[in-house]
Formats: C-alpha cells, structure tokens, sequence
C-alpha cells in the first residue's frame, strides 16, 4: 500500500509558540511530500511542496518564515508554524504520492492557537 | 494555468437516484485527473483516477478532454455515498495537484 501517517492529530499551543507537525511515510520512500491547509467548509489549499534534500517549494502568498518546512528524509517532512497565532488555527494536511498508487493523504493535524 | 472547477456545493438525491458531480478543469497540457472523497470524520480517500478507467463502490468519471470535464457518475446512490467529493488535477508524478472546491453530496433516504 501506501500509507502517510501524520502526527499529531490535533494540537493546542498558546500564541507566539511553534508548533511542529510530522508527515511520514510508512511503507513506502517519498521524495515529494505536499502540505496542505483546509479552513472551513473551505477546499484545501496546497501551501509548499516539500523536496528531499533540497529547499521546498512554497506557494505564492505563502510565508516562507512563517510555515518551515524540512524534508530531511526519504519517509519523513516536518511543517513547523513559528509564533503561531489564532489566525494559524487550521486543518494541516499532507500528502504524497507513490508510483502506481496516485496520491495518499494523511489524516490531518488540527492546529488550535490560543 | 491549473485550475478545477465544481460548480456544486451542495448536491442533494434521494436513495436510489443517479448522480452526478460536475468537474471541469483547464490545463495547458495532458493532465492526470482524481476524484477524492472525505466521508465524515475520516481522512481524504482517493475513489477514482482517470488513467486506471476503473469502478469503485459503483462510481465512475470519464475523462472528456474536448469538454474538460471529469464528471463523477453512479446510477443508483446509497446513503452511505453521502460525502464530501473533491475533483483534482496533476501535472504527473512529482508535480503538485490542484483541488477543486468540493461537492457535498447528501443521499436522502
């Protein structure tokens, strides 16, 4: 199969903290991970494009200071919002694709910032 | 530029119905188009993808590349089918892909 665990789940953290989020994959090597944002009974807009080795690929508007992103692995790239503030609070999610099984989500982080 | 359109928020049959989710999309060149569903509660799951041209859970979507669309069909919907749909697009393996703004599907009894 395919897998992408992310972790954690949810999480609170009090304004002006960073929060970091995990994505990896667990059977399977990615070289390409995504980041996602959902709001609201909103779609989910792709933030970055997270690149093994190398720099990631942030989309236009996105703050590249704000939502750091490292992909220091194969099977594993972290998201972490520096000074997180309310207006942070959001459904993360990431992704990745694996040949032959087309894209497979994790099940999301929910980032409350208070 | 990519782009996925779904002109539906909120589409609403009764048990039994066809169905159809609407998707169109611009793309420059030969794109890979999906179809994900987000049942309540559960993590994004893909239903379909247009290169494999197969059936699951009684859904299929043919790729009409003079219309650019990928509609999602089924002839007779479940309850259980209730959900929220998302069209999306890529450029191939290793390039992002584009979701459409979804399409809540509510199968009455």
């Amino acid at each position: 199969g395919a897998v992408v665990s992310q972790h954690p789940s949810w999480v609170i953290c009090k304004s002006g903290t960073s929060v970091k989020i995990e994505c990896r994959s667990l059977d399977f090597q990615a070289t390409t991970m995504f980041w996602y944002r959902q709001f609201p009974k909103q779609s989910l807009m792709l933030m970055a494009t997270s690149n093994e080795g190398s720099k990631a690929t942030y989309e236009q508007g996105v703050e590249k200071d704000k939502f750091l992103i490292n992909h220091a692995s194969l099977t594993l790239s972290t998201l972490t919002v520096t000074s997180a503030h309310p207006e942070d609070s959001s459904f993360y999610i990431c992704s990745a694709r694996r040949q032959g099984y087309g894209y497979t989500f994790g099940s999301g982080t929910r980032l409350t910032v208070v | 530029a990519q782009r996925v359109t779904q002109p539906e928020k909120l589409l609403s049959v009764f048990k039994g119905a066809p169905v159809e989710l609407k998707c169109n999309y611009s793309y420059s060149g030969s794109p890979e188009l999906f179809w994900y569903v987000q049942y309540s509660r559960q993590r994004l799951q893909l239903l379909l993808r247009h290169i494999s041209r197969e059936s699951i859970k009684g859904f299929t979507a043919d790729l009409n590349k003079g219309e650019t669309s990928f509609h999602l069909k089924k002839p007779f919907a479940q309850e259980e089918d209730s959900a929220m749909y998302y069209c999306a697009l890529s450029g191939g393996y290793g390039q992002n892909f584009v979701f459409g703004p979804g399409t809540r599907l509510s199968v009455l009894p």
